[in-house]
């Protein structure tokens, strides 16, 4: 089953406005990590923001903020006045808190930012 | 820049052969992750190493085997290639090995790998 479900391939949005990129996940661990990732068309990976699953407040990070469902076991992330360097794709991870470990990816969303 | 590094950056190879990609974490993080994305598998976890020691093991294939060092570097050592062994070959680091804060994986730059 996915860990992690990212259901929009593709999205596009102006630039300066606001976007959202939706993640859900599953796991019946109570302690977790989510994490969104930006991978540029140049490859790197890049970090953006965290949340954990025992925060009770949204995390934000500059133009990115993460708005998390704990019940919905959903974690958007939201990046504001969009700017032509947001285009990428991005990834939505978690990370479980039990002995494996590993961090999973979703598939990924690639954003297109239009002038 | 992320801090961490990799070499080398791209590398071509022939099936049946034998590869060492390289990497050295940010200063001051114990933690090595190793991770694989290719276009029908996406991004996969492959092992992680912490202070030395395997931590936690993904979807890493028998061929496939890894190690950290003393100096905290780790290399991934990749054999029998096959043609689907072809990908982006990451290496992430973080202070810890845990979920919470702070424990965000900072990624190299990857090690692009053509097996022909």
């Amino acid at each position: 089953a996915q860990k992690i479900t990212q259901t929009q391939p593709g999205m596009f949005v102006q630039e300066k406005e606001a976007v959202t990129l939706d993640c859900t996940y599953d796991t019946s661990d109570q302690s977790y990590g989510l994490f969104w990732y930006k991978q540029p068309s140049s490859g790197e990976m890049i970090f953006l923001i965290y949340q954990g699953s025992y925060d009770e407040q949204n995390a934000t990070e500059g133009r990115y903020s993460l708005n998390f469902q704990k019940a919905r076991k959903s974690a958007n992330l939201v990046i504001s006045a969009s700017q032509l360097g947001d285009s990428a794709m991005y990834f939505c991870a978690m990370r479980e808190g039990t002995n494996n470990n590993d961090m999973r990816f979703g598939a990924g969303t690639r954003l297109t930012v239009k002038p | 820049d992320s801090g961490v590094t990799q070499t080398p950056k791209h590398l071509i190879t022939a099936t049946g052969q034998r590869v060492t990609l390289r990497c050295s974490p940010r200063s001051g993080d114990l933690s090595v992750y190793w991770y694989q994305q290719s276009l029908d598998q996406g991004l996969q976890f492959l092992i992680q190493y912490y202070n030395g020691e395997e931590r936690a093991k993904g979807n890493i294939l028998e061929r496939f085997s890894a190690q950290q060092f003393p100096d905290l570097h780790s290399e991934l050592n990749l054999s029998s290639l096959e043609l689907g062994d072809s990908a982006l070959y990451f290496c992430a680091s973080s202070v810890g090995g845990g979920t919470g804060s702070g424990y965000e994986q900072y990624f190299g730059p990857g090690t692009r790998l053509t097996v022909t």
